[in-house]
């Protein structure tokens, strides 16, 4: 079985604080995915990265970076963390052209 | 851009009976993937079904399965003989299929669904 694998699964930081979220994946795909969720908005994507140091923006990147030194695990960074980022945010990892898997989640407070 | 469309914020339905979530999407392209996912109140998401839009045969999964209306755009899930452990979160999901695109995926906002006993 696949395992995908987030660092927390609940976290709770300051304003202005900078904070990292990790996951890892444990089957060697290329494709990474990170996602918040949000009552009655769905899953809105906002990093990918489909090889190691490689990075796209999804549709909300802003207040937000990632990074992948190792194909296994993606890193999100909220630079300097606000209230609107209080969210649960997913981390999801595929291989080439084939469904993508996803980790419990962090729900992130931020105060 | 495409976008996906669940118009059930919630649903219910009784243990043992069959119920349909509906989903529609926008998309001017011709080969993509649909997906229908679940997420239990555990919060993983779970992929329950997928349709390659170039095939014309619905897809099945043992009690679920859906309905596929390519020129509709159209593509609902039915779950037969509903129970309690289908009580989740549904999300419908998009997928192109072009090259080059990393395959990330456009999600609907969701389909809250109750099993009563």
């Amino acid at each position: 079985d696949v395992k995908v694998t987030q660092s927390s699964r609940y976290l709770v930081k300051r304003t202005g604080e900078k904070v990292f979220l990790e996951c890892v994946q444990d089957m060697d795909h290329e494709n990474m995915f990170w996602y918040r969720q949000d009552p009655g908005l769905g899953l809105r994507l906002i990093y990918f990265s489909y090889d190691v140091k490689m990075k796209e923006k999804g549709d909300i990147p802003e207040g937000y970076s990632v990074s992948r030194e190792k194909k296994e695990r993606f890193s999100l960074i909220l630079e300097s963390a606000s209230t609107n980022q209080t969210s649960m945010y997913l981390c999801a990892s595929s291989p080439w052209n084939q469904p993508q898997h996803f980790g419990d989640g962090t729900r992130l407070s931020i105060l | 851009a495409q976008t996906v469309t669940q118009s059930q914020p919630e649903m219910s339905v009784q243990e043992a009976e069959t119920v349909t979530l509906s989903c529609t999407y926008d998309t001017s392209e011709s080969d993509y993937y649909l997906f229908w996912y679940k997420q239990p109140p555990s919060r993983q998401m779970i992929l329950v079904i997928r349709q390659e839009a170039y095939k014309q045969q619905n897809a099945t999964e043992n009690r679920f399965s859906v309905n596929f209306q390519k020129a509709a755009k159209s593509f609902s899930l039915k779950i037969s003989d509903s129970q309690l452990g289908d009580a989740a979160m549904y999300f419908c999901a998009y997928r192109t299929d072009l090259r080059g695109s990393n395959y990330k995926l456009t999600f609907g906002k969701g389909t809250l669904l109750t099993v009563n006993p």
